[in-house]
């Protein structure tokens, strides 16, 4: 399954609100994880299941969608979630299948 | 606390094996629900899974990387291990290892800090 993301790079304000599109060339149901990437760090998990919150994620990061169509959305933006994010679909558990990424600048 | 952290060579020849390994602190890979994995993200480019392991051995590769790619448990039971033969300079990235929990959904939760690895003469 082949993830694609838009757009590669969005400009936001900090404390506006960031809408990130991640679509799958065929329906992966909810098995959707959006992460956060950052520069010289590993990947940090913030939503599995298209729109549950991993463990001590803000809730200023939500996430919708099912089938092929997802978005990340980010509220408030802080400096601290600048960086680039990646959507992973899992319905082909355990093989998995990695978004561009699209990335988030001030 | 469970922790990963990645280990081996930072600087390899083209044509040669790459061998990492994985090391789980704070806990084991014998561990019915988890799942261990390798993904790498070469420089300013995307994030490619690679392989993963289970705790029986079992594993499975990414089928873009045909008879490239081998994942294993060991050589410790806290340890599991990836080799990538044979190498070419679109091999450089950094390679991370990683846990997924099945106890709820498989996702990576758990990663290690990275290891750069450059191919090159």
């Amino acid at each position: 399954t082949v993830m694609t993301q838009s757009p590669d790079t969005l400009s936001v304000s900090p404390g506006g609100r960031a809408t990130l599109s991640c679509r799958a060339s065929r329906s992966v149901r909810t098995n959707l994880a959006w992460y956060q990437g950052k520069p010289g760090q590993p990947p940090t998990l913030l939503i599995y299941d298209s729109s549950a919150r991993a463990t001590g994620v803000s809730d200023r990061f939500s996430g919708t969608g099912s089938d092929t169509d997802f978005t990340l959305s980010i509220s408030n933006l802080q400096s601290a979630d600048f960086g680039i994010y990646y959507c992973q679909q899992y319905n082909d558990w355990p093989f998995i299948s990695f978004g561009p990424g699209t990335r988030v600048d001030v | 606390q469970l922790q990963l952290q990645e280990s081996g060579p930072r600087l390899v020849t083209p044509s040669e094996t790459l061998s990492l390994t994985c090391t789980v602190s704070g806990g084991s890979v014998n561990s019915e629900v988890d799942y261990w994995g390798w993904i790498r993200q070469p420089p300013g480019k995307e994030m490619e899974w690679l392989g993963t392991v289970y705790y029986t051995g079992t594993s499975y590769i990414n089928p873009s990387l045909p008879n490239r790619v081998t994942v294993s448990v060991g050589p410790a039971t806290n340890q599991f291990s990836l080799t990538l033969s044979p190498l070419t300079g679109a091999d450089t990235a950094t390679y991370y290892c990683a846990r997924a929990d099945t106890e709820s959904d498989p996702v990576f939760d758990l990663w290690g800090p990275g290891i750069l690895v450059t191919v090159s003469s």
